[in-house]
């Protein structure tokens, strides 16, 4: 069965601690590797997809990195206002599957200035 | 450009009551998601439309939920007759391709008492 696993839950950092989110999965084929963003109150927000193992992308203070069985989310030097919940999801490489995302959890990430 | 749009944002109902929410995808993307959260879980998929085609209803709960595309814009997904176990989250997301990634909106918060 299709399964991802998001790690720590939850997790408070201080303003220029630097620290990684774990997401680990469980798909027979892998389409891509999709990370969020969610504020409260508001849909997620794109950040990055990953495609094959070894890949990696940044984007501002923020690090996605892909292995065959698990992705992180680095965080280097948060700010307060990277406060927001992360959301991992993947899509299935089979045809029968489409490009529905399948998503983790997600970890709360609080940034304390 | 503009996003996703889902109206309305918050809705109230009784159990037994009808409700349908909205969503307006992103001009040009043929690939329409809805998806849902309920309280302490993890965003789930409902279903996909390319175009006005239905591509993976897979994650449909039951009967009760109807979904539409007509004419391959916005689309509609309607409750009826709405159950307390409907409340939470619903999310439209859309997408220009099946590989890239995809936007969504704020969602739609549904109460059923």
């Amino acid at each position: 069965e299709d399964q991802v696993t998001q790690s720590p839950e939850a997790l408070r950092l201080q303003e220029g601690e630097s620290s990684s989110l774990n997401c680990s999965y469980t798909v027979s084929g892998l389409r891509g590797l999709f990370w969020y963003r969610q504020d409260p109150g508001k849909g997620p927000e794109f950040l990055f997809t990953l495609y094959s193992a070894g890949e990696e992308k940044e984007k501002e203070r923020l690090k996605a990195t892909l292995t065959k069985k698990e992705s992180f989310l680095h965080i280097t030097a948060p700010k307060p206002e990277d406060s927001a919940t992360y959301l991992c999801a993947f899509s299935p490489g089979r045809e029968t599957s489409g490009s529905r995302l399948t998503f983790g959890e997600g970890t709360q990430l609080t940034v304390n200035p | 450009e503009a996003g996703v749009t889902q109206f309305p944002s918050h809705s109230v109902i009784e159990k037994g009551q009808t409700v349908t929410l909205r969503c307006d995808p992103i001009s040009g993307h043929d690939n329409l998601y809805w998806y849902r959260r309920v309280m302490g879980k993890e965003i789930k998929f409902l279903l996909h439309f390319v175009k006005e085609s239905k591509q993976d209803e897979s994650g449909m709960p039951n009967n009760r939920f109807l979904a539409e595309r007509t004419g391959g814009t916005y689309s509609t997904l309607k409750v009826q007759p709405a159950e307390l176990e409907d409340s939470g989250v619903y999310f439209c997301a859309s997408s220009q391709d099946l590989r890239g990634e995809a936007f969504f909106g704020q969602g739609t918060r549904l109460t059923v008492v």
